[in-house]
């Protein structure tokens, strides 16, 4: 089945413990993006990826890293996680340039205490 | 700097009657624009998007969506309402010339009355 795979779903940490979330695609897809949701703002990028090790960033890349070494995994760092990156965040792949579908994974609950 | 709105938060709307869900962005070019919807607990799930030509582009589930160069809005809309299109729906616009460097509006939420 084609998907878009985050781990964790939920995720409860404390300030300043360094965190991965993973996203893994099955698609072949060369084009990757990370997301974070707060209510009223919508989705906002953080970093998106255009093929193997290459990634530039969206609008909110502060506090985020993010690596493609393998065309199918974009995992985004948070180094020293602080209590404003509390939120939704989401993985999206797509095949190819021109606006392809994206698809959407599942979302990763982040809270920072 | 490029921006999109969605002026309503939340729209009510009873099952059957149509909707129109307001969409306006701040770009220089034509950009690529889209249509996702997020249904509770869920991820993001693309119903249209435009890139070019027909202005009036059709989707899934019965949407359709209309550009207006001349009013920076891509307007999304249904004409008969299901139960099961209580959503949020996320206007998009994709900045850059490969479609990747996107901007979302932050949302209508729809409510279905029965």
């Amino acid at each position: 089945e084609a998907q878009v795979t985050q781990n964790p779903r939920y995720l409860i940490t404390v300030t300043g413990k360094k965190l991965t979330v993973t996203c893994s695609q099955n698609m072949n897809h060369e084009y990757m993006s990370w997301y974070r949701q707060d209510p009223g703002l919508g989705l906002r990028q953080i970093y998106y990826s255009m093929n193997v090790e290459v990634t530039d960033k969206g609008d909110v890349p502060e506090g985020y890293k993010v690596s493609r070494k393998e065309k199918r995994n974009f995992p985004l760092i948070l180094e020293s996680p602080s209590p404003n990156q509390t939120s939704l965040y989401f993985c999206a792949s797509s095949l190819s340039a021109g606006g392809s579908i994206q698809y959407f994974g599942a979302g990763t609950r982040l809270s920072v205490l | 700097a490029q921006s999109v709105t969605q002026p309503d938060i939340h729209i009510t709307v009873s099952e059957g009657a149509s909707l129109e869900l307001r969409c306006n962005y701040s770009y220089g070019a034509t950009p690529y624009l889209f249509w996702y919807v997020q249904s509770p607990g869920q991820g993001l799930q693309l119903l249209l998007k435009y890139f070019s030509g027909d202005t009036l582009v059709q989707g899934i589930k019965g949407f359709e969506a209309e550009f207006k160069r001349s009013q920076s809005s891509f307007n999304l809309r249904k004409p008969s309402v299901h139960w099961s299109d209580a959503a949020e729906y996320f206007c998009a616009v994709a900045r850059d010339n490969y479609g990747q460097n996107f901007v979302f509006g932050p949302g209508t939420r729809l409510s279905v009355l029965p």
